[in-house]
């Protein structure tokens, strides 16, 4: 079945530091991506959608120059947390569109700021 | 815009019981989804719904799709422990849309 693969599955920065998170395709390719945040027992919400070969589409609210979405390949999509604090700490999922309907989630990335 | 509900958002129940998780979405829709999380882990699909009167079953979940009433339910039947996760439904928007917007979750406890 088709795998994303999210690396790192978690990481612990300082504040003021820059975090790339990288979620790729590793058996299909993926013209879009979606990348999510998921708070402690709260839902996931749509950060951005990231599509290939152009500049991702951020929701209401999200910080593009905070956080820098990258869709180079037609595998990878990297999400750069840039200058984190620790409101940023969260559990970030990364999700690949593979036709019409298949959805499928990448294993999640759980960011610390100290 | 499009809203996702949940109800109920907790739930504990005895192993054996059936219950039926509600979904309500607030637009037309072309696909509705039900994933598995448990804790610290990612979605796990349980089903995609794609039309109406869609009704889909894997062991002890079934899932079904009324897109006139805007609503899907998720019925547990005989539940047993391993069944004890946060069941999240999430909507796509119709017209080629591709955003999924989730529902709050449903946490899901079985006690034997």
């Amino acid at each position: 079945g088709a795998v994303v693969s999210q690396h790192p599955s978690w990481v612990i920065c300082k504040s003021g530091t820059s975090v790339k998170i990288e979620c790729r395709s590793l058996d299909f390719q993926a013209t879009t991506m979606f990348w999510y945040r998921q708070f402690p027992k709260q839902s996931l919400m749509l950060m951005a959608t990231s599509n290939e070969g152009s500049k991702a589409t951020y929701e209401q609210g999200v910080e593009k120059d905070k956080f820098l979405i990258n869709h180079a390949s037609l595998t990878l999509s990297t999400l750069t947390v840039t200058s984190a604090h620790p409101e940023d700490s969260s559990f970030y999922i990364c999700s690949a569109k593979r036709g019409t309907n298949v959805l499928t989630f990448g294993a999640g990335s759980r960011l610390t700021v100290l | 815009e499009l809203k996702v509900e949940q109800n109920p958002l907790f739930l504990s129940m005895q192993e054996g019981k059936n219950y039926t998780i509600y979904c309500n979405y607030s637009t037309t829709s072309d696909r509705l989804y039900w994933y598995r999380q448990d804790p610290g882990k990612s979605l796990e699909s349980l089903f995609v719904l794609l039309s109406n009167g869609a009704v889909k079953q894997e062991g002890r979940l079934m899932a079904s799709l009324d897109t006139k009433a805007r609503l899907s339910t998720l019925h547990i039947t005989a539940a047993v422990h391993d069944l004890s996760a946060t069941y999240f439904c999430a909507v796509v928007g119709s017209q080629g849309a591709q955003k999924l917007v989730f529902g709050q979750g449903t946490r899901l406890t079985i006690n034997p």
